[in-house]
């Protein structure tokens, strides 16, 4: 167990719908990073927050936002679905704001219908 | 551009025996190397990383890599391979832009068959 939560473990929903994906990282890790898991793109690094404020961006689509709450849990909001969103999503934890080793959660897996 | 390449999707070895798991990359800068395991419907764990120092590393469940700077490779090795060691496996690559542009590209991963 990497100490990192994520909700729900499961989420099917519709074409166009909007759902958020919300991670709790390990006691005392500052950072949040969310990833994006698929057969044909494999992962792929979507944002990073430390301690609140955006520190890196990856290939976020515009439809995606993310934030990082003073409590240091993490949200990812997803809109306007598409069938090609769906994916497994992951988000990592870690201490330093610098990509050093990440502890992953055990994701949340999104059907779009 | 950044990128990592792990040429094989899969690798066969028996049990007992040595391992290698290759990885190759190519950044503009100083690389941070990072290597992961994936296990069935689990997230990625952290096995070991390299940053600067020494070539050779030692991480998680003993495994070890070696940086070369002059073959741009990080490949992920064990002396001797165990059946719990068949994962799914990612060699990543942090290029420094500093700030926002930090990113970090994982390859598309090697499943490791460990046979007994």
């Amino acid at each position: 167990d990497s100490g990192v939560t994520q909700t729900p473990k499961h989420l099917i929903t519709a074409t166009g719908q909007r759902v958020t994906l919300r991670c709790s990282p390990r006691s005392g890790d500052l950072s949040v990073y969310w990833y994006q898991q698929s057969l044909d793109q494999g992962l792929q690094f979507l944002i990073q927050y430390y301690n609140g404020e955006e520190r890196a961006k990856g290939n976020i689509l515009e439809r995606f936002s993310a934030q990082q709450f003073p409590d240091l849990h993490s949200e990812l909001n997803l809109s306007s679905l598409e069938l090609g969103d769906s994916a497994l999503y992951f988000c990592a934890s870690g201490t330093s704001g610098s990509f050093y080793e990440q502890y992953f959660g055990p994701g949340t897996r999104l059907t779009v219908t | 551009a950044q990128s990592v390449a792990q040429p094989e999707d899969q690798v066969n070895v028996a049990e007992g025996n040595p391992l290698t798991v290759k990885c190759t990359y190519s950044v503009s800068g100083n690389p941070y190397l990072f290597w992961y395991v994936q296990y069935p419907n689990r997230g990625l764990q952290f096995l070991l990383k390299y940053i600067t120092g020494d070539n050779l590393v030692k991480g998680s469940y003993g495994f070890e890599a070696e940086f070369n700077k002059s073959q741009t490779s990080f490949h992920l090795k064990k002396p001797s391979a165990l059946v719990s060691d068949s994962a799914l496996y990612f060699c990543a690559v942090r290029d420094f832009y500093g700030g926002r542009d930090d990113k970090i590209i994982f390859g598309k991963g090697t499943r490791l068959h460990i046979l007994p």
